[in-house]
């Protein structure tokens, strides 16, 4: 079945230092949208890209959606300790119905 | 706060047990999502309806049942419960149920069987 895998699992950093998680689709994605869930919190919406190749930015946050459309990347710039938590991208197919497949998360833990 | 409910948020029960979990969506979403979330593990998408329909499944047990009433609120029903069900439960909710929708999640329930 469809498989979206993020690398690395886990990601310690200095407060300052920069951090990058990659999402890698087994399939070609139609779209794909990445969500932080801080610890103890649910999920929240960050962003979606659907073109091909498409880079979006928010502030220190950078997302591309590769040529192929089945990989993605988060980058973050000098890392803040608010940006503490679980990234995950969510991979939506449509083929017939669709359904995001999340993908398995990066943790990222930020030290002051 | 996504305006999305969630009821209980905390749940411990028996194995063999059925509990429901309630779900009321953000106010002028039609679709539900119910994710289950293990002891740090990913999101796995258990199932999705549209206006009272159901529009997706993806890895939800036999033993597990949901669903979405007039109202748009949905609940999840999971019966003959193993220790293995433990874990956050969520419900998201959008505004149409297409790929492009945003899904605002609720805060979740917390499951334990012992």
């Amino acid at each position: 079945g469809q498989q979206v895998m993020q690398i690395p699992q886990y990601q310690h950093v200095q407060e300052g230092e920069d951090f990058t998680t990659y999402c890698n689709s087994s399939t070609t994605l139609s779209n794909i949208q990445w969500y932080k869930q801080r610890p103890g919190g649910h999920p929240v919406f960050l962003i979606q890209l659907v073109k091909s190749g498409e880079v979006k930015k928010q502030k220190r946050l950078t997302f591309q959606f590769g040529e192929a459309k089945k990989n993605s990347s988060l980058h973050i710039t000098a890392t803040q300790t608010t940006d503490v938590g679980t990234y995950f991208c969510a991979g939506c197919r449509t083929s017939g119905t669709y359904k995001y497949i999340f993908g398995t998360g990066t943790r990222l833990k930020v030290l002051a | 706060d996504s305006g999305v409910t969630q009821t209980p948020k905390h749940l411990i029960t028996a194995t063999g047990q059925r509990v429901t979990l309630r779900c009321s969506p953000r106010s002028g979403d039609l679709s539900v999502y119910w994710y289950q979330q293990s002891l740090d593990q990913g999101l796995q998408f258990l199932i999705q309806y549209y206006n009272g329909e159901e529009r997706a499944k993806g890895n939800i047990l036999e033993r597990f049942s949901a669903q979405q009433f007039p109202d748009l609120h949905s609940e999840l029903n999971l019966s003959s419960l193993e220790l293995g069900d433990s874990a956050l439960y969520f419900c998201a909710s959008s505004v149409e149920g297409g790929p492009t929708d945003t899904q605002y999640f609720g805060p979740g329930t917390r499951l334990t069987v012992l």
